[in-house]
C-alpha cells in the first residue's frame, strides 16, 4: 500500500498568489516525520520543511508553512505569495520511527506534484 | 553553510562496467543516506549508514554495495552495470529530524 500519497500530478499558480500541494500519508507508527522537498529541472533535492508527529503546532520556514492535521493524515504544503522561482517538482516524504527530534530513518517519497507559476 | 557533496556529477559507463559514487556528509552529521531516483520517478532507498556501521537496506541489488569509512564519507560500488541503473544517484546526510540531500550523480549506462 502507498505510504505517500501526492494526488495532483501537476498544479498551476499565479505569481504572488499562494498554492495549496496535498499530501496524504498512512502509518501505524505514533511517531513519524513528514517532510516536503523541491526539485528544480537541475535536479538537486532542496529540504524546505519538517513536521515531527508529536509537534503542536504547524511548521513554517518562510514563505512555506505545513498543514499538519493529524486525524486526517495529511500534510499539505503551503506556499505563499508564489515566485516563478518555485516552478519545481515537490515531494512529500515520511520517516517512520521519529524520536523526538533524532533519528536515523529512510525516507518514503510520494510520486510528487509538478508547479507551474505562471507570470 | 556546508552541504553534501558528491561526486562525480556526471557518469557515463558501458553495460557490464563498474562504477563508484563518492558521497561527503555535511561536517558532525553521523547518517549517511544513499537513494535512487530513476526517470519520472519518486527516489527509492537503497542503505544507510549510522556511525559507519550499516543501519537499514532497502531495495539495493546484490550487485550494489556501500559502505561508510572513518572519515565519515561513503561510497556505492556498483558492478555489472544493467541499462536499468540509469538515474540520478542521491546521498543524504543527517544529525536529528532534518535530511539533507546532495546534488546528486547522473549516471548513464549505455
Amino acid at each position: 500500500a502507498q505510504k505517500i500519497t501526492q494526488t495532483q500530478p501537476g498544479m498551476f499558480v499565479q505569481e504572488k498568489e499562494a498554492v495549496t500541494l496535498d499530501c496524504t500519508y498512512d502509518t501505524s507508527d505514533p511517531s513519524y516525520g513528514l517532510f516536503w522537498y523541491k526539485q528544480p529541472s537541475s535536479g538537486e533535492m532542496i529540504f524546505l520543511i519538517y513536521q515531527g508527529s508529536y509537534d503542536q503546532q504547524n511548521a513554517t520556514e518562510g514563505r512555506y508553512s505545513l498543514n499538519f492535521q493529524k486525524a486526517r493524515k495529511s500534510a499539505n504544503l503551503v506556499i505563499s505569495a508564489s515566485q516563478l522561482g518555485d516552478s519545481a517538482m515537490y515531494f512529500c516524504a515520511m520517516r517512520e520511527g521519529d524520536a523526538g527530534g533524532t533519528s536515523y530513518g529512510k525516507l518514503t517519497f510520494g510520486q510528487g506534484t509538478i508547479l507551474t507559476v505562471h507570470p | 553553510a556546508a552541504g553534501v557533496i558528491q561526486s562525480p556529477r556526471h557518469l557515463i559507463k558501458e553495460k557490464r562496467e563498474t562504477a563508484t559514487l563518492k558521497c561527503y556528509p555535511i561536517p558532525r552529521h553521523d547518517t549517511v543516506y544513499w537513494y535512487q531516483q530513476g526517470p519520472g520517478q519518486d527516489p527509492q532507498f537503497l542503505i544507510s549508514f549510522y556511525e559507519k556501521m550499516q543501519s537499514d537496506k532497502g531495495s539495493i541489488p546484490d550487485r550494489f554495495s556501500a559502505q561508510q569509512f572513518s572519515d565519515y564519507h561513503s561510497e556505492l560500488n556498483m558492478s555489472s552495470l544493467e541499462l536499468g541503473d540509469s538515474a540520478l544517484y542521491f546521498c543524504a546526510s543527517s544529525l536529528g529530524s532534518e535530511q539533507y540531500f546532495g546534488p546528486g550523480t547522473r549516471l548513464t549506462v549505455t
